[in-house]
């Protein structure tokens, strides 16, 4: 059955913390995703990566960074945390050249910057 | 560019009414429309799809969409809702390019249903 995990479903950080957020998928999937949802602006898609050691910035990737340094996982790097950091942070992966073009989603990570 | 758009935040609805949520969509290429759906205090997950063939798709829960070329829509119906269906419903279109693939999310649709 398909699986992606997110570290943490609810985190507390204060303001200026460094902040990571974990994602891991056991389904030797390429593309990982990194998105952000917020009430009203649906989902917001952060960064993507097609590879290992492979980014690509997605629409609102100012304040955030990532790291895919095994195929499995996929990092989000909240360098500096603000208050307008506070959201939702959801997951995704799917294999590359699928013909079912179907995401698979975490749980999510609901962040709340103090 | 492609993109989706929902034109209601929430529908509220009563238990065993039939209820369609709106999903409008802008492409001039071959498009490719999804149907997520998440429950409270979940991640999304895939409701319906269509990809191509038939323009109508149903979902093993009782929701069907029809994708109407002539309007640019996709819009979701369920003819009786059950109150677990209270989720938010998101539409979304695909966008491909050499080595990656990304979904673009309609802002979604919150489904209350009633007693």
């Amino acid at each position: 059955d398909v699986k992606v995990t997110q570290s943490s479903r609810y985190l507390v950080k204060r303001t200026g913390e460094k902040v990571f957020l974990e994602c891991v998928q056991d389904m030797d999937h390429e593309n990982m995703f990194w998105y952000r949802q917020d009430p009203g602006l649906g989902l917001r898609l952060i960064y993507f990566s097609y590879d290992v050691k492979m980014k690509e910035k997605g629409d609102i990737p100012e304040g955030y960074s990532v790291s895919r340094e095994k195929k499995e996982r996929f990092s989000l790097i909240l360098e500096s945390a603000s208050t307008n950091q506070t959201s939702m942070y959801l997951c995704a992966s799917t294999v590359l050249g699928a013909t079912s073009y179907e995401q698979y989603f975490g749980p999510g990570t609901r962040l709340t910057v103090t | 560019a492609q993109s989706v758009t929902q034109l209601d935040s929430q529908v509220p609805v009563f238990e065993e009414a039939p209820v369609e949520l709106r999903c409008n969509y802008s492409s001039s290429v071959s498009v490719y429309l999804f149907w997520y759906v998440q429950y409270p205090n979940q991640g999304l997950q895939l409701l319906l799809k269509y990809l191509s063939g038939s323009t109508l798709v149903e979902s093993i829960n009782g929701f069907e969409a029809e994708f109407n070329k002539s309007q640019t829509s996709f819009h979701l119906r369920k003819p009786s809702v059950h109150i677990s269906d209270t989720a938010e419903y998101f539409c979304a279109t695909f966008l491909w390019n050499t080595g990656f693939q990304k979904l673009v999310f309609g802002t979604g649709t919150r489904l209350l249903v009633s007693p």
